[in-house]
């Protein structure tokens, strides 16, 4: 079975520009959840989907926008690029969260660097 | 809102010895998840441990056990054996059961355990 699949896997962007990663979910998971990891800040929320629609949203300015897909695949953007948007983004999987007893699986990420 | 805690950046294991992972939490609720993800070099984050609160009983799987004390809202990673392979960031995160607003993983920062050889 197919792990979840993110690309690119490293990304490097100027500043003002926009970005968008991708991920593929395991088959069959229907949410989809989008961490930033940063050294200073650690891991955090960006958004959840859950069949196409945002069911959660962390604390993040309105430039980091995402959607999911019919097919569960879901994407994120970045637009007008900050040299603090540089940082690692970690996409996961998992079949359902209503009464969580279902892990998520993580992608391997996406290495986004803006200069 | 919910606060995940580790307070040591760094620990360091011998080989094949006992090494223990600190995490506290804040939470007003009662019914909640935690675990403890690995994330080594490669990046990918592997679940390793999960425990739910409202089971007394401790969580071990293989070499990996953890103490979950709920009146403490304390959730250490106690790791067996060491080996080398089990050098990597650890980060221990906490999940409430519900969807909606609270469909989230709240992560720690995380420590970097190192393994010698």
């Amino acid at each position: 079975k197919a792990g979840v699949t993110q690309t690119p896997r490293y990304l490097i962007k100027t500043r003002g520009q926009q970005v968008t990663l991708s991920c593929s979910p395991i088959s069959g998971h229907r949410s989809v959840s989008w961490y930033q990891q940063t050294p200073g800040q650690g891991l955090q929320f960006l958004f959840e989907y859950f069949s196409e629609t945002q069911r959660n949203k962390g604390n993040f300015p309105g430039r980091f926008s995402g959607r999911q897909f019919s097919n569960s695949r879901s994407e994120m953007n970045v637009s007008t690029l900050e040299l603090g948007d540089s940082a690692l983004y970690l996409c996961a999987s998992s079949l359902e969260a209503i009464r969580v007893n279902t892990e998520a699986f993580f992608g391997q990420g996406t290495r986004l660097t803006v200069v | 809102a919910q606060t995940v805690t580790q307070s040591q950046p760094e620990m360091s294991v011998q080989e094949a010895e006992t090494v223990t992972l600190s995490c506290t939490y804040d939470t007003s609720e009662s019914d909640y998840y935690l675990f403890w993800y690995k994330q080594p070099p490669s990046r990918q984050m592997i679940l390793v441990i999960r425990q739910e609160a409202y089971k007394q009983q401790n969580a071990t799987e293989n070499r990996f056990s953890v103490n979950f004390q709920k009146a403490a809202k304390s959730f250490s990673l106690k790791i067996s054996d060491s080996q080398l392979g089990d050098a990597a960031m650890y980060f221990c995160a906490y999940r409430t059961p519900d969807t909606g607003a609270n469909s989230k993983l709240t992560f720690g920062k995380g420590i970097t355990l190192s393994v010698r050889p």
